[in-house]
């Protein structure tokens, strides 16, 4: 199956500052990625959705200027916590989707190793 | 919420024994997946079943789809120690986004 990269795998950084998570497909054309946060021991939220060439949308919730989402090409999408505190310590984790495997909606959906951020 | 629900939350069994798990919810779909998640690790892909589909195999995996009362189950056949995990259910809504289910801790005792 296509593979989706995600960098940096662990992250541990100081309150205040701000920390950017790469996801990349690399053998396929992403218009679609989708950030995930996953705290312990508890599902997957759906974030934003990331669109690229236009503005990511956000689930409900999400603060978007906290979470400054990035998808300036084909096959990369950054999510950047900004100002990060020690509630926005968790697991997080993009998709992006294939469109030769479906339509815009329905394309399988490739998913990262997952990015953990501890603030400190 | 759009989230899924599961049950049970948490199930302990013997190796050798079948583990079922159940997976609800409340929108129009078009597939339902499940997933597999190993302890701090990323996720991954069991096996779709799409909407018009009632049943499905993967080896000693059998998903079931009901689509009248929403609702679909995860059953391991002949469960291994290594099937420990956390399963999570996870569909397809009309918007194209994956939304998943609170998820059902695995535990198989050797």
């Amino acid at each position: 199956g296509a593979v989706v990269s995600q960098h940096p795998s662990r992250v541990i950084c100081k309150s205040g500052t701000s920390v950017k998570i790469e996801c990349r497909s690399l053998d396929f054309q992403a218009t679609t990625m989708f950030w995930y946060r996953q705290f312990p021991k508890q599902s997957l939220m759906l974030m934003a959705t990331s669109n690229e060439g236009s503005k990511a949308t956000y689930e409900q919730g999400v603060e978007k200027d906290k979470f400054l989402i990035n998808h300036a090409s084909l096959t990369l999408s950054t999510l950047t916590v900004t100002s990060a505190h020690p509630e926005d310590s968790s697991f997080y984790i993009c998709s992006a989707r294939d469109r030769r495997t479906g339509t815009a909606n329905t394309g399988e959906l490739f998913f990262g190793e997952g990015s953990r951020l501890t603030v400190l | 919420s759009q989230q899924g629900e599961e049950d049970p939350q948490a199930l302990s069994i013997q190796e050798g024994e079948n583990a079922t798990m159940n997976c609800s919810y409340k929108t129009s779909i078009n597939n339902l997946q499940w997933y597999r998640q190993n302890s701090g690790r990323g996720l991954v892909h069991l096996i779709l079943i799409r909407s018009n589909e009632r049943e499905k195999h993967s080896g000693r995996l059998r998903v079931t789809l009901d689509t009248s009362k929403k609702s679909s189950s995860l059953l391991i056949t002949a469960s291994r120690a290594a099937d420990t995990a956390s399963y999570f259910c996870a569909f397809l809504n009309q918007g194209g986004k994956l939304i998943f289910g609170q998820g059902t801790e695995l535990s198989v005792k050797p």
